[in-house]
């Protein structure tokens, strides 16, 4: 899987749009860019994924370079409830033997959403 | 509601003392996994499944055992639990190869003094 990069920690304001980056220089073709989140030790959740194209659901919105080597996850109107450690993964979902069906999760970023 | 459970939540043992933490889907999910989470080490698996019966080791297996006799459980055995294994435990499911999702669980904070 490819490595990725976060910045350790970001603030944001309540209602304004909060902007994770990550680099993934090495990201191969086949591998896809997935975002979880971590609230206060709860389960990490599955917030979005994509490929070479640009991303959106009911949370948030996946922004992919054209070279595909960095992303930006985008919380549009960022809330205290967003407050998280949110990462950043590279993988490849069809990735068979030891890797099948595991996520690598890095240090990932705190964000801090504050009033 | 689709959803995974632990159980239980909390649990404080000794040394040696046989556990099992239990883990459940109801989403009728091929594959499981066991993930522990330790201070500036992240999440790392235990071990995982792709379906009932086949069951394989993640990259920190020792100390522990998992079985997968139905689809929907995929408990954790410590045998002889020891302090380091003392962590937060993490169960989760996805449908298949195919699935990009993967849902966890709320997780067990298990403290072996």
């Amino acid at each position: 899987d490819a490595k990725t990069t976060q910045p350790p920690s970001m603030d944001c304001a309540e209602g304004r749009a909060a902007n994770l980056p990550c680099n993934h220089s090495t990201i191969s073709g086949n591998e896809y860019v997935y975002w979880y989140r971590q609230i206060h030790s709860q389960g990490p959740q599955y917030i979005i994924h994509g490929l070479k194209n640009n991303e959106t659901n009911e949370m948030a919105s996946l922004i992919i370079t054209e070279d595909r080597k960095s992303s930006t996850l985008i919380l549009p109107h960022a809330t205290l409830r967003d407050t998280a450690v949110y990462y950043c993964i590279v993988r490849s979902p069809n990735a068979g033997g030891t890797s099948y069906g595991k996520l690598t999760f890095g240090q990932g970023t705190i964000l801090t959403v504050h009033p | 509601e689709a959803q995974v459970t632990q159980n239980p939540r909390y649990l404080i043992t000794v040394t040696g003392k046989k556990l099992t933490v239990t883990c459940s889907q109801n989403m009728n999910h091929e594959y499981m996994s066991w993930y522990r989470q330790d201070p500036g080490l992240g999440l790392r698996q235990i071990y995982y499944s792709m379906n009932v019966e086949v069951t394989d080791k993640g990259d920190v297996p020792e100390g522990y055992k998992v079985s997968r006799k139905e689809k929907r459980n995929f408990p954790l055995i410590l045998e002889s639990p020891s302090p380091n294994q003392t962590s937060l435990y993490f169960c989760a499911s996805r449908q298949g190869l195919s699935s990009y999702e993967q849902y966890f669980g709320p997780g067990t904070r298990l403290t072996v003094t």
